[in-house]
């Protein structure tokens, strides 16, 4: 069974840095590529970034682009975001996201990120 | 940047209605870059459709998926109880990678 476990988020100042770490386990983590997905307060879905599997492209919302880094570490199983420069607006609900066939085929329950002062 | 626009905002209905959900795209899509998910509140999107008709594993024949260009339609044949829930539409891309819709809310009637 695909499963993918996030961790890290929390109340974070304007300004403020976090790591999001994502466990993946269940397929083989190094043949997909993978997502950042988040979801405002009572808002829609948006991405925020892709890698792929081997970690070599790299894709980013252009909200978050200079601020955020995604990476990943095929040897843990593990997908992280580096979150920097926090604004209010990038409050949400942050996802892992596996996709496959162009599509997202599987995300993990979330973890949320609050930035308040 | 392509924009998906999703129709109604809020469908209500009641238990065994049909319901049909449309999602607009602002320029042609490929076929094969075009899915569905439902989100229940507090869980996580789970994929239904993928390649605008294709359904995912586990997914039961009342969820069917068509359309091709710019117009793609989700339709459920029979609503369940636990079909009301929002239903997003998604594209993939190159910049952004994924682009979502706003989401139909189909709620009961």
């Amino acid at each position: 069974e695909v499963q993918l476990v996030e961790s890290g988020g929390g109340l974070v100042q304007p300004g403020g840095s976090l790591r999001l770490s994502c466990a993946a386990s269940g397929f083989t983590f190094s043949d997909y590529s993978m997502n950042w997905v988040r979801q405002g307060p009572g808002k829609g879905l948006e991405w925020v970034s892709y890698i792929g599997s081997s970690g070599s492209a790299i894709y980013y919302a252009d909200s978050v682009k200079g601020r955020l880094t995604i990476s990943r570490d095929n040897a843990k199983n593990s997908l992280y975001l580096q979150m920097n420069s926090l604004r209010d607006e990038d409050t949400a609900v942050y996802y892992c996201a596996r996709d496959h066939l162009w599509a997202i085929d599987h995300w993990g329950q979330g973890t949320l990120v609050t930035v308040s002062s | 940047e392509i924009v998906l626009t999703q129709s109604p905002g809020t469908l209500s209905l009641s238990p065994g209605e049909r319901a049909t959900l449309s999602c607009r795209a602002s320029q042609s899509v490929s076929s094969t870059y075009l899915a569905w998910f439902q989100q229940k509140p507090g869980q996580a999107p789970r994929l239904l459709i993928y390649g605008a008709s294709s359904r995912a594993t586990g997914i039961p024949d009342r969820f069917s998926g068509s359309g091709s260009g710019t117009d793609f339609t989700l339709t459920i044949s029979r609503l369940e109880p636990e079909d009301f829930a929002v239903y997003f539409c998604q594209q993939f891309g190159t910049s952004p990678v994924f682009t979502f819709g706003p989401g139909t809310k189909v709620d009961i009637k």
